[in-house]
């Protein structure tokens, strides 16, 4: 989508090191996502947030942690403590409820 | 805990044929649905969207029909093109924010 930007597109990591994903978007949208999709799943929630300064736990949110501390940015830090961490990382944005989200092109993060 | 499923991982169909695939969920308390299209590398685009208070909403050649009695949902592309080739996902929601996924049905479509 345009006005998502998701950095890098891949990215590799030695096995216990913390490495950040970087989501940043121009829409003005006030929430902010993470998802994250393994081969023959669908996408599962990690983190999102309704506004700066506020983020709450999805359904797989253990060994991620995140900050909102601006409106345009929502970076995910992928810690040692994620037992799995090899997948595709998709950041969205939504502009209010019942609304779609819109997601960027996605972050694969490999870890060697 | 999957409560919306995709029991068909792929789909195949002649270009200009009606393309048909399906969602199924558990939960009454859904009330937006709404389909991704998704190509290798990038993310999920949306597609169309439909309200609990409708039954169908049609966008070009895309209509997505919703069944509450059966929890079910689909959505129809007529005609199929070979740039519809893609996967295919299902959401839904009941809190307007928290979106839950299908996981993806492959459609092929054969020029």
């Amino acid at each position: 989508d345009g006005g998502i930007t998701q950095s890098p597109k891949y990215l590799f990591r030695k096995e216990g090191q913390n490495v950040t994903l970087s989501c940043e978007q121009n829409l003005n949208h006030d929430a902010m996502y993470w998802y994250r999709q393994d081969p023959g799943q669908g996408l599962r929630l990690i983190y999102y947030s309704q506004i700066v300064n506020d983020f709450q736990k999805g359904d797989i949110a253990e060994g991620y942690s995140v900050s909102r501390e601006k409106k345009e940015s929502f970076p995910l830090t992928v810690t040692s403590a994620q037992k799995n961490p090899t997948a595709f990382y998709l950041c969205a944005t939504q502009d209010g409820g019942n609304q779609p989200q819109h997601f960027g092109d996605g972050t694969r993060l490999s870890i060697l | 805990d999957q409560q919306v499923k995709q029991n068909s991982p792929s789909l195949s169909v002649q270009e200009g044929r009606i393309s048909i695939l399906n969602c199924d969920y558990t939960n009454s308390m859904f009330d937006y649905f709404l389909w991704y299209k998704k190509y290798p590398a990038e993310g999920p685009t949306f597609l169309i969207s439909i309200s609990s208070i409708k039954d169908k909403n049609e966008d070009g050649r895309f209509t997505v029909f919703l069944n509450k009695s059966a929890k079910h949902l689909s959505l129809h592309i007529v005609p199929s093109q070979p740039g519809d080739s893609a996967v295919y996902f299902c959401a839904a929601t009941y809190t307007g924010n928290q979106f839950y996924f299908g996981t993806g049905t492959s459609l092929t479509v054969i020029p």
